[in-house]
């Protein structure tokens, strides 16, 4: 019963470099959302599918751009990393946008 | 101004304790109320979710909203040592976009 699987659990990036943050559920929900999570600042929504083929912004979208694969699985990638992407970054689903959120274990991602 | 607002703590109760967490929100249209507990280095989980405004038991939890007043709240009866968590409030008017509170860091002394 695997839920919500991020990978890579954690990285470490040079600033400029780029990468993606990989994110797949198994409950078979329609939404998904991609989080990150500051020191004081709580979770902040980055990006947000609310059905397979639709991605909209959050309210931190800048530096960052999502695709929605298939409807279990989307991705969160960074063009050009900066250090002030250094956060925590969780995916999450829910079967629709006004019910529960299940979230995945986090990606701590530190930008030198 | 933030949409939500959170006292951070950290909070220190002895065990069976009740303890009160609270939240202030800005805008009076929301009505999607939930909390979370995060353990820490682990993802958020939803202890209770709200629609508009009253309260919501489930076991030691209950979760209430006063939209009069802009402010939910989430009490703990009896509590535990396995409740020391972060919890965290979230808020939103259309349950597309939840805005949530920086979480307050709870420890339950045995």
């Amino acid at each position: 019963n695997a839920g919500v699987t991020q990978t890579p659990k954690f990285q470490v990036l040079k600033t400029g470099q780029s990468m993606t943050l990989q994110c797949a559920q198994d409950m078979n929900h329609n939404s998904m959302y991609w989080y990150r999570q500051d020191p004081g600042m709580g979770l902040r929504l980055i990006y947000y599918s609310a059905s397979e083929g639709t991605t909209d912004k959050g309210e931190v979208p800048n530096g960052y751009n999502v695709s929605r694969l298939n409807k279990r699985e989307f991705s969160l990638r960074l063009e050009s990393a900066a250090p002030s992407q250094t956060s925590v970054y969780f995916c999450a689903s829910s079967m629709s946008p006004d019910t529960e959120a299940f979230f995945g274990q986090g990606t701590r991602l530190t930008v030198v | 101004q933030k949409e939500v607002e959170q006292d951070p703590g950290p909070l220190s109760v002895p065990e069976g304790a009740i303890v009160s967490l609270n939240c202030t929100y800005s805008n009076s249209a929301f009505q999607y109320f939930m909390w979370y507990r995060q353990y820490s280095r682990k993802g958020p989980e939803l202890l209770m979710y709200t629609y508009s405004s009253g309260n919501k038991e489930d076991g030691r939890f209950t979760a209430q909203v006063d939209k009069s007043s802009k402010y939910i709240s989430l009490f703990i009866r009896d509590s535990q040592p396995s409740d020391s968590a972060t919890y965290l409030c979230a808020i939103s008017n259309t349950g597309n976009q939840f805005y949530f509170g920086t979480g307050t860091s709870l420890t339950v002394i045995p």
